[in-house]
């Protein structure tokens, strides 16, 4: 059963334009929420977080919005750049369980 | 510098072979985790840590084996009992608390020949 979902494995994105990525949870202990960014043959990197307590973190070119009773978060990308292009995944962590699970992942393509 | 290290990049196993892949880190941190990616697929969490001497399974931990005997060190061992083996693993840690993200090595893939 997955915990983390990411509905679109893919995402196309004109350069500019803003990049929407989804993630839904389906396990209210989770309390913190990641996302990462990955390359091809790399492990991920981390790219921006929010804690339960909060609905939005912003951080440059990135927010991600949090919405608890929803269990849903997304992360938007604005203004999309070439370089953004790369597999995006949400991952939740478990303080109870000192537990990090990941998504499926997102492929997004930034085109110009 | 700081870091988590994976050894090998590459490896090649034959079938009905163990074969434990290196996760060393100099972070100090608390927690360790093993994850699985198939192609085109996510992360799957096979086995982690959160303290030296402790260790829990994962959501596919069958064939797998691990040790934790010292904070910096977590190694994986690939089993014969593993069905598929052939995969990208990448290693992490952290500092198991709440506010941090965790971090990861560069990865090993492992195939079976």
């Amino acid at each position: 059963d997955q915990q983390v979902k990411q509905n679109s494995p893919s995402l196309s994105v004109q350069e500019g334009r803003i990049s929407i990525l989804n993630c839904d949870y389906t396990n209210s202990m989770f309390d913190y929420f990641l996302w990462y960014k990955k390359y091809p043959a790399e492990g991920p990197t981390f790219l921006i977080s929010i804690s339960s307590i909060k609905d939005k973190n912003e951080d440059g070119r990135f927010t991600v919005f949090l919405n608890k009773s929803a269990k849903h978060l997304s992360l938007h990308i604005v203004p999309s750049q070439p370089g953004d292009s790369a597999v995006y995944f949400c991952a939740a962590f478990s303080g109870g369980y000192n537990k990090l699970i990941f998504g499926a992942g997102t492929r997004l393509a930034v085109h110009p | 510098d700081g870091g988590i290290t994976q050894s090998p990049k590459y490896l090649f196993r034959k079938e009905g072979q163990n074969v434990t892949l290196s996760c060393e880190q100099n972070l100090n941190h608390d927690a360790m985790y093993w994850y699985r990616q198939d192609p085109g697929q996510g992360l799957r969490l096979i086995y982690y840590s959160q303290i030296v001497n402790d260790f829990q399974k994962g959501d596919i931990a069958e064939g797998y084996s691990v040790s934790r005997e010292k904070k910096e060190s977590f190694p994986l061992t690939v089993t014969s009992a593993q069905k598929n083996p052939t995969a990208f693993y990448l290693c992490a840690s952290s500092t198991g608390w709440q506010g941090t993200e965790a971090f990861f090595g560069q990865g090993t893939r492992l195939t079976v020949v």
